[in-house]
């Protein structure tokens, strides 16, 4: 089945700053990738995705970019706020596993002001 | 357009019962998907169903069941509660996760604590 790496656990950055998280899959046949934010009691919300046939997409400034032939994807935030703070979850499906995400770690991100 | 809507938000239950979560995806979305969320495993796929058929399945025992009704509402059902079983069940719904790219929306989750 599909395996989803996501690095780092924690991120730590000064408002403003940028911040990347990265993820890599294992099943060539995933051809969706969501991204996920989570504040702390609160349900994980899509924030941006991506699909297998587009290198990138940009929403204001939240960006991700994929790599099929490497099997990663990123997430890039620029000019963080503090409001950025939560955790931040990849997620791979596609295929046969429709309806099933296969989500990374996470990643705690923390924005100080 | 409401969103997923999950009951009960928050229970308490003791060794041994059983407890059924009910979810009630956004209207038009025929597949509903459950997860269970830990601090130690982090988000793990349940069970995913579509058209009141169950279509994939997770790593999970038995005990762990659900179903969906005509309305596209859908229940799990944890059997034998264990203290592990402790967990944010989260439920999602998507219009027909076979499509490619099918976007998948998540409620607030049902917290439950085992004791």
């Amino acid at each position: 089945g599909e395996n989803v790496e996501q690095h780092p656990s924690t991120l730590s950055v000064q408002e403003g700053d940028s911040a990347v998280i990265k993820c890599t899959y294992s099943d060539s046949a995933s051809n969706y990738f969501p991204w996920y934010k989570q504040e702390l009691g609160k349900r994980p919300q899509l924030i941006i995705d991506i699909r297998s046939n587009v290198g990138e997409k940009k929403d204001q400034r939240i960006a991700v970019t994929l790599n099929k032939t490497a099997k990663h994807f990123s997430l890039h935030i620029t000019e963080t706020q503090p409001e950025d703070s939560a955790v931040y979850f990849c997620a791979a499906t596609g295929g046969t596993s429709y309806g099933k995400l296969t989500f990374g770690q996470g990643t705690i991100l923390t924005v100080h002001p | 357009k409401a969103g997923v809507t999950q009951t009960p938000r928050y229970l308490i239950k003791t060794r041994g019962q059983q407890v059924t979560l009910s979810c009630s995806p956004i209207s038009g979305h025929r597949s509903v998907s459950w997860y269970q969320q830990t601090p130690g495993q982090g988000l793990q796929f349940l069970f995913e169903y579509f058209s009141e058929t169950q279509r994939n399945k997770g790593n999970f025992p038995g005990r762990f069941s659900g179903r969906q009704f005509s309305n596209s509402r859908s229940e799990m059902n944890v059997s034998t509660l264990e203290l592990g079983d402790s967990a944010l069940y989260l439920c999602a719904s998507s219009m027909d996760s076979s499509l490619s790219g099918n976007t998948i929306y998540f409620g607030e989750g049902s917290w439950l604590t085992v004791v």
